[in-house]
Formats: structure tokens, C-alpha cells, sequence
């Protein structure tokens, strides 16, 4: 079974620009999440959808981060246009039912020149 | 607000036995688990705590009290490759499923 996987690993933009990041869950796994780790932080808390439903995005951090499900499968989170400070290492994971374990991404690494 | 706190960092020997301590002040509760990440790697589920007492699975075990806010991760017969940071992170008592994170224990195991 293969597991949850990002892409890209690496992307290096100029503040301003727009950077979409992918994710795609465990075959099956209606919940997904998103999550991110700046730099010396611990990791927190983005967003979490069931199937192509949000069912939780208080941890979004402003207007300039959008996230999708269309169709209930893979998942984009845009961020646009891109600031110093969402440098950081973006997780995505997912569970097959709320109350299970989530299974992470290796991550995508975010850096915003 | 919400606060989880883990040492920084531990060291240890290879076949020795090590404990990473954890303590929580959540609103509510609802679940702790311990994940491990090694650099650049996913982190990856060890195990889940839901009432108190002591959940074993091979060499890992993870301990829990509520009332304490606490929990401990138990790491037996260290082998090298234990050496990764080891996650403490916390279910909210409240409707969402989010995850909420200690800033994770960095543990170096030597010969």
C-alpha cells in the first residue's frame, strides 16, 4: 500500500509569487490534514477535510492560503503571493476514519527568498 | 490556551532503556500519541493513549495519566537506529480531529 506523498519535496520562490503544493492520501482515506513546521516550531495545525468537505480550518493562517479537495482525492494548498515568514516544512497526512492515527507525508520544504 | 511540553534533547546507550517525558494543559482531551521522525523523513505513528495505564508494543511502550497531564514514551533495548525525534502530540476535548503538537524529542543513541 503505497503511503501519503507530496510533491514537490523542494521549492525554493521570490516573495510574491504564488507556490501550489500537492498531496496525495492513502488510497481510500476520506480524512485529510494539513499541517506545517516553521523554522525551530513545533508542527501545527492547518486544516483538515472529509472527503472534498473542510471540516476544520481554524489553523489556516490567513487569506493568502487556499486549500483544495476536488473530488475527495488529492489535495493542492496555494499560497499566494508568498511571504519570508511561510517558510517552513508543510506536512500533509491522512486517516481512514476521524478518530484513527494519521499517517504523514515525507513533506514538502518551502523556502521563500 | 494549549501548551505540550518535552525535554529538547536526550542521549543514551545502545541497549539501555530511555524514557521521554510529556506533559500536556489542552482544552480537553481526547487521545495522545507518540509519533517518530527521523531528518527529512515523515513522522511515523508509534502509538495511541486514549485512558491511563501503559499501552505495550515491542520494544515501545507508552504510559498516560490524565489527572497528571502526563505521559511517557518507553524506548527498550536502544539500537542505533532509535537515534530521531520523538513526537508528543495531543487530540483537543474539542469537535476536531487536529493534531496538537510538542516541539519533539531530539534523542541521539551511542554505542
Amino acid at each position: 500500500e503505497a503511503g501519503v506523498t507530496q510533491f514537490p519535496s523542494h521549492s525554493v520562490i521570490e516573495k510574491g509569487q504564488t507556490v501550489t503544493l500537492r498531496c496525495d492520501p492513502i488510497s481510500g482515506h476520506d480524512n485529510l490534514y494539513w499541517y506545517r513546521r516553521v523554522m525551530g516550531k513545533e508542527i501545527k495545525f492547518l486544516l483538515h477535510f472529509v472527503k472534498e468537505s473542510k471540516q476544520d480550518e481554524s489553523g489556516m493562517p490567513n487569506n493568502r492560503f487556499l486549500a483544495e479537495r476536488t473530488g475527495g482525492t488529492y489535495s493542492t494548498l496555494k499560497v499566494q503571493p508568498a511571504e519570508l515568514e511561510d517558510s517552513g516544512v508543510y506536512f500533509c497526512a491522512s486517516a481512514d476514519t476521524a478518530g484513527q492515527p494519521q499517517h504523514f507525508g515525507d513533506g514538502t520544504r518551502l523556502s521563500i527568498l | 490556551g494549549q501548551n505540550i511540553d518535552q525535554p529538547t534533547e536526550m542521549t543514551a546507550t545502545e541497549g539501555a532503556i530511555v524514557q521521554i517525558n510529556c506533559t500536556y494543559q489542552t482544552s480537553g482531551f481526547n487521545g495522545l500519541f507518540w509519533y517518530q521522525q527521523h531528518a527529512g523523513e515523515a513522522p511515523t505513528f508509534l502509538s495511541y493513549n486514549v485512558l491511563d495505564g501503559l499501552e505495550e508494543k515491542g520494544r515501545f511502550s507508552s504510559f498516560l495519566s490524565r489527572s497528571k497531564g502526563y505521559s511517557y514514551l518507553l524506548l527498550k533495548e536502544l539500537q542505533m537506529k532509535d537515534s530521531a525525534s520523538y513526537l508528543c502530540a495531543v487530540r483537543p476535548g474539542d469537535s476536531s480531529y487536529k493534531l496538537i503538537f510538542g516541539s519533539g524529542t531530539r534523542l541521539l543513541v551511542r554505542p
